[in-house]
């Protein structure tokens, strides 16, 4: 079975553009994990998405959104982007939304200069 | 408060040595989640274990092994003979109810040769 795949691996943008990111779920699974990682914030939650309703939100500005297609596969939208958004970008999914165990993609390197 | 707290940063130890990585958890919730992630230098948050708040069984898996208690909100995972593949960001995340995953901040662990 395939694992979570994340497109593109590597990006770089300049301050205030946009810039979306595309995440295709494990086949079966409908849930859906956004996370950002830097070095000194760690691992920070973004959202959630099941059944293309967004379930959990973190504490980010409204710059981030995502959204879930029917098909599962998910994008998050980066808008105005700063020089604090670069990061890894993860995304994980789990066959349902509550209890099961999340797998995570290898990562989107985001880069802003 | 939810919250996961590794204290450990970093943790060295020469091949074959043995090395525990200790994960402190907050939570109020009766029904939780447990989990190990595994972060090599590739990026990828590979899945270890996960464990629910009902089954204090410790796990052993080749040479890993769990130890989680209740009792002191524990749950520590050891690695037997380690090996210089071992070396990597280790994670432990918490999933209290159907809120989202938190994640501690990681111990990077370095097993020299």
């Amino acid at each position: 079975k395939a694992g979570v795949t994340q497109t593109p691996r590597y990006l770089i943008k300049t301050r205030g553009q946009q810039v979306t990111l595309s995440c295709s779920p494990i086949s079966g699974h409908r849930s859906v994990s956004w996370y950002q990682q830097t070095p000194g914030q760690g691992l920070q939650f973004l959202f959630e998405y099941f059944s293309e309703t967004q379930r959990n939100k973190g504490n980010f500005p409204g710059r981030f959104s995502g959204r879930q297609f029917s098909n599962s596969r998910s994008e998050m939208n980066v808008s105005t982007l700063e020089l604090g958004d670069s990061a890894l970008y993860l995304c994980a999914s789990s066959a349902t939304a509550f209890t099961d165990t999340q797998y995570f993609g290898p990562g989107t390197r985001l880069t802003v200069l | 408060a939810q919250k996961v707290t590794q204290a450990q940063t970093e943790s060295s130890v020469v091949e074959k040595e043995d090395v525990t990585l200790d994960c402190v958890y907050e939570t109020r919730d009766t029904t939780y989640y447990l989990f190990w992630y595994k972060q090599p230098p590739s990026g990828e948050l590979v899945f270890l274990i996960r464990r629910n708040s009902f089954d204090e069984q410790n796990e052993i898996s080749g040479r890993y092994s769990w130890n989680f208690q209740k009792s002191t909100s524990s749950f520590n995972f050891t690695i037997t003979a380690s090996q210089v593949v071992d070396s990597a960001v280790y994670f432990c995340a918490l999933r209290p109810g159907t809120y989202k995953y938190i994640f501690g901040t990681g111990t990077r662990l370095k097993v020299l040769a």
